[in-house]
């Protein structure tokens, strides 16, 4: 069964700082993935897909970037934190009938 | 313009008590639809989910959810709440074969339950 690692779970991080989040997926190939981020009373926003290696789609303009150097593996990067990045990020993928499983989160706090 | 409403913030139910959860859904044709919980500090899990046909879907956790075209909406239910209910819940509308990000989300509509 599909299984979705974020590391690391809890981040505390000075602004200014760099950020590198974490997703790997297990038991699929070839999978879309994606970067959603909760900041608290708005819902989810998603950041960044994946439909391949290399190939980002972003949503939102941002300070993050995101990558995706192999198959299963997909990242989440900031040069310099602000504080409105703080929030909890999740990583997902989608089953060919649209549906997102899930990670199980990394929690961010820039202070 | 697409989007997902979930018109309650907070719900406060009882232990044993029935529950509802509203979800209003604005998509050009019939959407997927899903329902998620999401434990505080978790990932979301799917609770069930609308493709076709039946419009009374059953999930896990004895959750069951209604599609109602005509009143675009995909309410989710329980007959009786478990204090381990409590949670927050999100509907979600996306299109056919994959939602290539693509899936509208709700706001979320947070559960308590009292003993």
């Amino acid at each position: 069964s599909q299984t979705i690692h974020q590391w690391p779970a809890t981040l505390v991080q000075p602004v200014g700082s760099p950020l590198s989040l974490e997703c790997t997926v297990e038991g699929t190939s070839n999978p879309n993935l994606y970067w959603y981020r909760q900041a608290a009373g708005r819902g989810l926003q998603l950041l960044f897909y994946s439909v391949g290696i290399g190939q980002i789609s972003s949503e939102v303009p941002q300070n993050l970037s995101a990558s995706r150097p192999q198959d299963r593996q997909f990242i989440l990067s900031s040069k310099k934190l602000l504080l409105s990045d703080s929030g909890f990020y999740l990583c997902a993928s989608d089953r060919a009938t649209g549906e997102l499983f899930f990670g199980e989160g990394s929690r961010l706090t820039v202070l | 313009a697409q989007s997902v409403t979930q018109p309650d913030i907070h719900i406060t139910v009882s232990e044993g008590a029935s529950l509802e959860l509203r979800c209003n859904y604005s998509y050009g044709a019939t959407p997927y639809l899903f329902w998620y919980v999401q434990s505080p500090g978790q990932g979301l899990q799917l609770l069930l989910k609308y493709f076709s046909g039946d419009t009374l879907v059953q999930g896990i956790k004895g959750f069951e959810a209604e599609f109602k075209r005509s009143q675009s909406s995909f309410n989710l239910r329980k007959p009786s709440v478990h204090w381990s209910d409590a949670a927050e819940y999100f509907c979600a509308a996306g299109p056919y074969g994959g939602s290539q990000g693509n899936l509208i989300f709700g706001k979320g509509t947070k559960l308590s339950v009292k003993p």
